[in-house]
């Protein structure tokens, strides 16, 4: 399967744990991104990387949030002293980087804070 | 109010129906329109990609862009049970050459056999 791939699918955690997600994209696509779904409504934009640097981070990623991409390949998503308002669908997509790209999204991580 | 409006349904037909789904958005910067597809628990599918106003045709699907009114929509002709799903708008405006999406609600639909 050469689609983009997301780990855990599911994660349950209690109040105040940190979690992290993985996230690796389509093979040779430079432009990453992150969103968030919670349920019944669509995702909203968190952050993109362009290669391993993070160009643009949205107002929703509060300071517990933070993402990497370290070698331009696959990115992590760390979420510090999670809180219950965080239980949400985590989405990455992956695009080639060119005009007029298309967002290629991963099935999610789905996150149950307790 | 948010930038993208989009009826969240939910939207029932029989099938072979033709179903429109629609949103409305502020933002007149956002110069690419995109129609998702969403299975329950799964990510996104891209659907349809349309730049600019007018129309788009692939098989079954019709996607229509009216920059002037900011209106958007998606025309699914001959439905299928297999349609059923939770259909997403979204659009960006070109930044530092990257896209933002901005999401509508989404429209729950399901196709009646």
């Amino acid at each position: 399967d050469t689609g983009v791939s997301q780990n855990p699918r599911h994660k349950i955690t209690k109040r105040g744990q940190n979690v992290t997600f993985r996230c690796d994209p389509i093979s040779e696509h430079n432009r990453l991104y992150w969103y968030r779904q919670t349920l019944g409504q669509g995702p909203e934009f968190l952050t993109y990387f362009q290669n391993e640097a993070q160009l643009e981070k949205s107002r929703l990623l509060s300071d517990r949030f933070s993402a990497e991409r370290p070698k331009g390949s696959f990115s992590t998503l760390e979420i510090q002293r999670t809180e219950q308002g965080d239980s949400a669908m985590y989405l990455c997509a992956s695009s080639l980087g060119f005009w007029r790209e298309t967002q290629y999204f991963g099935p999610g991580t789905r996150l149950l804070v307790l | 109010q948010k930038e993208v409006e989009q009826d969240p349904g939910p939207l029932s037909v029989p099938e072979g129906a033709i179903v429109s789904l629609n949103c409305t958005y502020s933002n007149s910067a956002f110069q690419y329109f995109m129609w998702y597809r969403q299975y329950s628990r799964k990510g996104p599918e891209l659907l349809m990609y349309t730049y600019s106003s007018g129309n788009k045709e692939d098989g079954r699907f019709t996607a229509q862009v009216d920059k002037s009114s900011k209106y958007i929509s998606l025309f699914i002709r001959d439905s299928q049970p297999s349609d059923s799903a939770t259909y997403l708008c979204a659009m960006s405006a070109e930044i530092q050459g990257a896209q933002k999406l901005v999401f509508g609600q989404g429209t729950r639909l399901t196709i009646n056999p």
